[in-house]
This record gives C-alpha cells, sequence and structure tokens, in this order.
C-alpha cells in the first residue's frame, strides 16, 4: 500500500489568488494524478502527472489553471491559478500501487478541501 | 448524459440490514469496475475490483457486474453503523492507464444502530 499526505488540509481564499496543493508519497511511484470533487458530483480526473515530464490535462482543465509539478518519484503539487468560487472543491492525489494481481490499486490522499470567497 | 450514473441517496438502513448499491454505464469499453469507500474527510479507499463480467465476494461485501445491461452494484451483508460512508463505483477502460478512472458521484449510506 501507499501512504500519501497533502498539505494544506484546508484552506479558505480570496478570488483571484492561487494556492499550492502538495502530495508527499512514502514510496516512490511511476504516475500520480490529481483529482477534483465538486459537491454533488462525480470525482473528476485533472491531469496525471509523470515525473521528468509533462503533466498531461484531461479535457476540460488547463495547464495555466492548473500548473502540476512532479520533481521526483515522491512529491506533486498543484495549483489552482487566479481562482473563482467555482473552483471551491476537494483536490485529490492519488498513485497506483503494485498488489501482485492483474489490477493495480489506487490509492488516495485525504484531500484538500479549498473554499474560494 | 454522464458516463457513470450513481443515485446520491442518502440510503439509510437499519444495523444488520443489506444494503444495496447500483452504478450504471455507458461506455462499453468499460473492463474493470470497482468500488470504493469514503469517510467524511478521508480519501477514498479500494473496497472490490471485478474485471469483466461476475460476481466477487469479499466478507460481507458482494460486487456483481452485468455488462450486458450495463449495470454493477455492490451488496453489504449485516451492516454495521461502521459502514456509514459514501461509496463510489469506478470504472476504467482496458485501454486506458490505470489512473483514468470514471467515477459515479457517490451513494451517501447511513445505518443506524
Amino acid at each position: 500500500s501507499a501512504v500519501i499526505s497533502q498539505k494544506p488540509s484546508r484552506d479558505i481564499c480570496q478570488r483571484g489568488t492561487s494556492l499550492t496543493i502538495q502530495c508527499q508519497v512514502d514510496s516512490q511511484v511511476t504516475m500520480m494524478f490529481w483529482y477534483r470533487q465538486q459537491p454533488g458530483q462525480s470525482l473528476t480526473l485533472i491531469a496525471t502527472a509523470n515525473q521528468g515530464s509533462e503533466a498531461t490535462y484531461e479535457s476540460g482543465f488547463v495547464i495555466d489553471k492548473f500548473p502540476i509539478s512532479r520533481p521526483n518519484l515522491t512529491f506533486s503539487t498543484l495549483t489552482v491559478s487566479n481562482m473563482s468560487p467555482e473552483d471551491s472543491s476537494i483536490y485529490l492525489c492519488s498513485v497506483e500501487g503494485y498488489t501482485g494481481g492483474s489490477y493495480n490499486e489506487q490509492f488516495f490522499g485525504p484531500g484538500t478541501r479549498l473554499t474560494v470567497l | 448524459q454522464k458516463e457513470v450514473e450513481q443515485d446520491p441517496g442518502p440510503l439509510s438502513v437499519p444495523e444488520g440490514a443489506i444494503v444495496s448499491l447500483n452504478c450504471t454505464y455507458s461506455n462499453s469499453a468499460f473492463q474493470y469496475f470497482m468500488w470504493y469507500r469514503q469517510y467524511s474527510r478521508k480519501g477514498p479507499e479500494l473496497l472490490m475490483y471485478t474485471y469483466s463480467s461476475g460476481n466477487k465476494e469479499d466478507g460481507r461485501f458482494t460486487a456483481q457486474v452485468d455488462k450486458s445491461s450495463k449495470y454493477i452494484s455492490l451488496f453489504i451483508r449485516d451492516s454495521q453503523p461502521s459502514d456509514s460512508a459514501t461509496y463510489l463505483c469506478a470504472m476504467s477502460a482496458a485501454t486506458d492507464s490505470w489512473g483514468k478512472l470514471q467515477f459515479g458521484a457517490g451513494t451517501q449510506v447511513v445505518v443506524t444502530p
């Protein structure tokens, strides 16, 4: 299994500002994922971050709004830029962990609860 | 239309009852089907996964997949108050990387003592 921590756990921000969320894993992983969980809506993948390469963004998400860094195999950051109230959400980091079966389980961090005023 | 539909609940049951959860989906490319449990202010944790159609049992939990109907279910027998959580279904196409999961919105379950 993988243990994932995120900082901050929650924050309240003013519109127009930016927030950087950190994700730390207790083991080296190739791929890290960033999700958004808006109230009453499903978890939505924002981007996939591989160490040493540019992040791959899903439809509807752009690098200027959600820049991602992946400096090493245990750490990643997601920045939410020029925030608006619509960005209020829970942001989760996840990684794949090899469990010996045919499926690589995804492990999730506890999430960062963001409120934009 | 969303790719994965899931009734948000809440679903309230008395302790000891069977909890029945389900999701429907539209993408026939989905091959892997997962159920996650998410406690309040925590990240989701994997409960069970099933490849293609069929049933899978793990203790009090049974997962069923009917690909012909594009319908998956999770049953929790002898439910306990500790089962109170939000249950998320998730799916992945075989050609996608493992991280590209499509989630349902989650069903909130409340088990009352």
